[in-house]
């Protein structure tokens, strides 16, 4: 079945600090990829993208991701965290090639420590 | 400015009610979607719809029914039908399924006493 996987819950970095969270997918064929972000009480905000070519994806606020089709993974990075970073972070995949819909990751909260 | 709006931002019912939860895009999008969101368990597929006049049953379609009347306009109701009604609910549009991003509404809490 396809899956999108978000193994960390939560994770918590101090102010200044880089981030690295993680996402894997199941699917057949490499599917487009796609990180959210939720500040509390709102609505998911794009990230950033992959639909294919430089596997290295620069998106807005800073972050980047990375996809390695080796690892089936599409992980999201952001060099020095500040403390508005503070929010939950899906991870989401759509087949390429028809009408589908995005399966999300369940989502890892990010905690920032002064 | 293009986007999506979710009105009420609260919603307060009591038990038995129906509770009718609008979104509306002008991004000229063709698919809509809604989600429930509960703590810890991501965002669940409630419905969606790929075209005026078409919808079809997300994972969590029981309780609840939607309408597409209009491109710009993809109301949910939450039925008394609905066991546990209490969540937040998001509503999302996109080009067409299958195609590009989502782009997300702020949002709807609904609490049922």
């Amino acid at each position: 079945a396809q899956s999108v996987t978000q193994p960390d819950i939560h994770i918590t970095v101090s102010e200044g600090a880089s981030l690295e969270l993680r996402c894997n997918y199941s699917y057949g064929a490499t599917p487009y990829l796609f990180w959210y972000v939720q500040s509390p009480g709102q609505g998911l905000q794009l990230l950033l993208k992959y639909f294919s070519g430089d596997t290295l994806v620069q998106g807005i606020k800073g972050f980047e991701a990375e996809f390695k089709r080796s690892q089936s993974s599409f992980n999201l990075r952001k060099p020095s965290v500040h403390w508005s970073d503070a929010a939950e972070y899906f991870c989401a995949a759509l087949p390429s090639g028809g009408s589908y819909i995005p399966t999300f990751g369940r989502g890892t909260s990010l905690i920032v420590h002064p | 400015d293009g986007g999506i709006t979710q009105s009420p931002k609260y919603l307060f019912r009591k038990e038995g009610q129906n509770v009718t939860l609008s979104c509306e895009q002008n991004l000229n999008h063709d698919a809509m979607y809604w989600y429930r969101q509960d703590p810890g368990q991501g965002l669940r597929l409630i419905y969606y719809s790929q075209i005026v006049n078409d919808f079809q049953k997300g994972d969590i379609a029981e309780g609840y029914s939607v309408s597409r009347e209009k491109k710009e306009s993809f109301p949910l109701t939450v039925t008394s039908a609905q066991k546990n009604p209490t969540a937040f609910y998001l509503c999302a549009s996109s080009i067409r399924t299958g195609a590009g991003e989502q782009y997300f509404g702020p949002g709807t809490r609904l609490t049922v006493t």
